[in-house]
């Protein structure tokens, strides 16, 4: 089974630019998380999905950040427009419900963001 | 809310031999996950070990087990025969217990960097 999978691995724009993060997940899990990972504060969840539908976007910064979930397999985390501030790395991540392993949480490999 | 605390910035171990790294947390419920994640400098978060606080036994996955003790709120990781590939940053953390659903968050420890000396 592929694993979750981010786009771009890298990413470096300007401020004031619109920049949009992708993830896939890993197919049958119905939950979606989107995390930031910064020196200051570590690893702070930003929004997670089930089923394609936002339950907590308590943790997104504010209103330049977006995210969607158009179907199962398909997320999109927006940042417009982007500041220094938010050079990270940005991790999404899946689980599941059902069968082995549930409610254990499966990472991909990040997206480093640098907004120069 | 939870809290995750991972006392130890940074350690140490040789080749081969064991070492434990500790993290504690801070909760008022019964039920909940604990895990343990490897950050190696792919930064891959990848998952090492899962304990499920209603199970007395300790988890145990091929050299790396944890010592449970929910009394204590205490959820150290043994990482035995240390392999050079084992360095990496190591992150505790907890995920409350919502009855059959994984839509809890997951609160992050501050992490332990683990250097491993050939």
């Amino acid at each position: 089974d592929a694993g979750v999978i981010q786009s771009p691995r890298h990413e470096v724009t300007e401020m004031g630019q619109e920049v949009t993060l992708r993830c896939k997940p890993i197919s049958g899990h119905d939950y979606l998380f989107w995390y930031r990972q910064t020196m200051m504060r570590g690893l702070e969840l930003l929004i997670y999905f089930n089923n394609n539908v936002p339950i907590d976007d308590s943790g997104m910064p504010e209103d330049r950040f977006s995210a969607k979930m158009p179907n199962a397999s398909f997320s999109t985390l927006k940042i417009q427009p982007s500041e220094p501030r938010d050079s990270a790395v940005y991790f999404c991540a899946s689980s599941r419900t059902s069968g082995s392993n549930i409610d254990t949480q499966y990472f991909g490999p990040g997206t480093r963001l640098t907004v120069l | 809310a939870q809290t995750v605390t991972q006392s130890q910035p940074e350690m140490s171990v040789q080749e081969a031999e064991t070492v434990t790294l500790s993290c504690t947390y801070d909760t008022s419920e019964s039920d909940y996950y604990l895990f343990w994640y490897k950050q190696p400098p792919s930064r891959q978060m990848i998952l090492v070990i899962r304990q499920e606080a209603y199970k007395q036994q300790n988890a145990t996955e091929n050299r790396f087990s944890v010592n449970f003790q929910k009394a204590a709120k205490s959820f150290s990781l043994k990482i035995s025969d240390s392999q050079l590939g084992d360095a990496a940053m190591y992150f505790c953390a907890y995920r409350s217990f919502v009855g059959e659903t994984s839509g809890s968050r997951l609160t992050f420890g501050e992490g332990t960097q683990l250097t491993v000396n050939p």
